[in-house]
């Protein structure tokens, strides 16, 4: 069955500490993998796009890394902010574009 | 940046009443989509819609549930007998043509059935 599996379920990090969230799919055929950042009472924001040819893609202080051989994903939080707080979803298309989402990694960044 | 609206932002509807939840997408794009989270649980797809007709529907989109595009710019989902297991917040996203765009979120409805 295609699924999305994402590790941890909830974090509480420090302001300012760097903290990995990671993303594990068995989706097949792979298209891309999106990170979502959804802050509470909010939807969900795209915050980056992995294709089957990227390692490695960074958009500010987030970067989103993907092996396409193990099928895992990793988004990579650099000096977090209280903003940060929120859920953190991982998205995997095949190839018909029908969109599998995780069940997110709640992010608490205390001061 | 233009953004997705929905609304209401909350509905709370009797058991067995009919409900409809607006949605005006980004008005250059063409494929359209609702998707649903229960309280403390993953977000699940419900439908998308293209070329004013459904594209595709998981199972959760039965016979209860329809949606409309009835002008240019408004898409709405009707449920049209509402269950408590309905309660959620239910999401409208819409995305352009070009391969590789993102789907662009509304803030949601919360629907509250009692």
């Amino acid at each position: 069955k295609n699924q999305v599996e994402q590790s941890p379920q909830s974090l509480i990090i420090l302001e300012g500490k760097n903290c990995t969230l990671q993303c594990n799919y068995t989706v097949s055929p792979f298209s891309n993998l999106r990170w979502y950042k959804q802050d509470t009472g909010r939807g969900p924001v795209s915050l980056t796009i992995m294709t089957f040819s990227e390692n490695t893609k960074s958009n500010g202080r987030y970067t989103a890394t993907l092996d396409a051989d193990t099928k895992q994903s990793s988004l990579h939080i650099t000096a977090s902010q209280l903003s940060d707080s929120a859920s953190y979803i991982c998205v995997v298309n095949d190839n018909n574009n029908d969109m599998r989402f995780g069940a997110g990694t709640r992010l608490t960044v205390k001061p | 940046e233009p953004e997705v609206t929905q609304t209401p932002s909350h509905q709370v509807t009797q058991m067995g009443q009919e409900v409809i939840l607006r949605c005006v997408p980004i008005s250059n794009h063409l494929y359209f989509y609702w998707y649903r989270q229960i309280l403390g649980q993953k977000v699940e797809f419900l439908v998308s819609f293209y070329n004013n007709e459904i594209s595709e529907k998981s199972e959760i989109f039965d016979d209860q549930f329809s949606v409309e595009r009835p002008d240019g710019s408004n898409f709405t989902l009707k449920i049209r007998s509402t269950k408590l297991e309905d309660s959620a917040m239910y999401f409208c996203a819409s995305r352009g043509t070009v391969s590789n765009q993102p789907q662009h979120f509304g803030d949601g409805t919360r629907l509250s059935i009692l």
